[in-house]
């Protein structure tokens, strides 16, 4: 069964570091999401693009934190640099197709753990 | 704002029960309502999928009502096992955003 692909699975680092993260959609999904978790709460979007577009980035922090899906294939989650607020779960998903009203299961990759210290 | 509340209480049956979840949410008409399965460590993973027009959705041991008056959605697992012990979290859908609850963590003890 086609899976979401995240590398690495753990990441540590000391703040005022950067740290990137990768993600590979399900094949032909056109939908790409990246969501941070922290521990208790639900996952919140953080981008999503629609191919190599992005659709909605309004909860990104722009000024640490950047992402891109060049070829509208996989993609790259960067921050630079990183703070201790930062450490999380950073989740990707995707999805066939985003259009309004359409069904938008999303599936989600194992994630990235991240620890600031 | 928009908002999803789902009981931040932990949620202790027995083997066999029946649990029941509750997702209540307030300035929002979503078109759709969804529930995941989340385990520690974990991406969630779809579970089911809900319509506003529709007001029950079953699949296996899974039932789900939606009930746009009251602006609840209720997930029951009949039969329950050890194995269905997860963080469970529904998720609303309308326009182009999905946003999710923080979820409740179910227990099913042997």
């Amino acid at each position: 069964e086609a899976e979401v692909a995240q590398s690495p699975r753990y990441k540590i680092t000391e703040k005022s570091q950067a740290v990137a993260f990768w993600c590979d959609p399900i094949s032909g999904h056109a939908t790409l999401y990246w969501y941070r978790q922290i521990l208790g709460q639900g996952p919140e979007l953080l981008v999503q693009f629609q191919d190599e577009s992005v659709v909605d980035d309004s909860q990104l922090p722009k000024d640490r934190f950047s992402a891109e899906r060049l070829k509208g294939v996989d993609s790259t989650l960067k921050i630079q640099p990183a703070e201790l607020g930062d450490s999380a779960m950073y989740l990707c998903a995707s999805s066939l197709a985003d259009r309004q009203q359409a069904k938008n299961i999303q599936y989600f990759g194992a994630g990235t753990r991240l620890s600031v210290l | 704002s928009q908002k999803i509340e789902q009981n931040s209480e932990a949620l202790n049956i027995q083997e066999g029960k029946t649990a029941t979840l509750t997702c209540n949410y307030t300035n929002y008409s979503p078109a759709y309502l969804q529930w995941y399965r989340q385990d520690p460590g974990r991406g969630p993973v779809f579970l089911l999928l809900i319509r506003e027009n529709e007001k029950e959705k079953r699949k296996e041991r899974l039932k789900v009502t939606f009930d746009t008056t009251l602006k609840q959605s209720l997930f029951h697992i009949t039969a329950s096992q050890p194995a269905d012990s997860a963080t469970y979290l529904c998720a609303l859908r309308g326009g182009f955003k999905t946003i999710f609850g923080a979820g409740t963590r179910l227990f099913v003890k042997a």
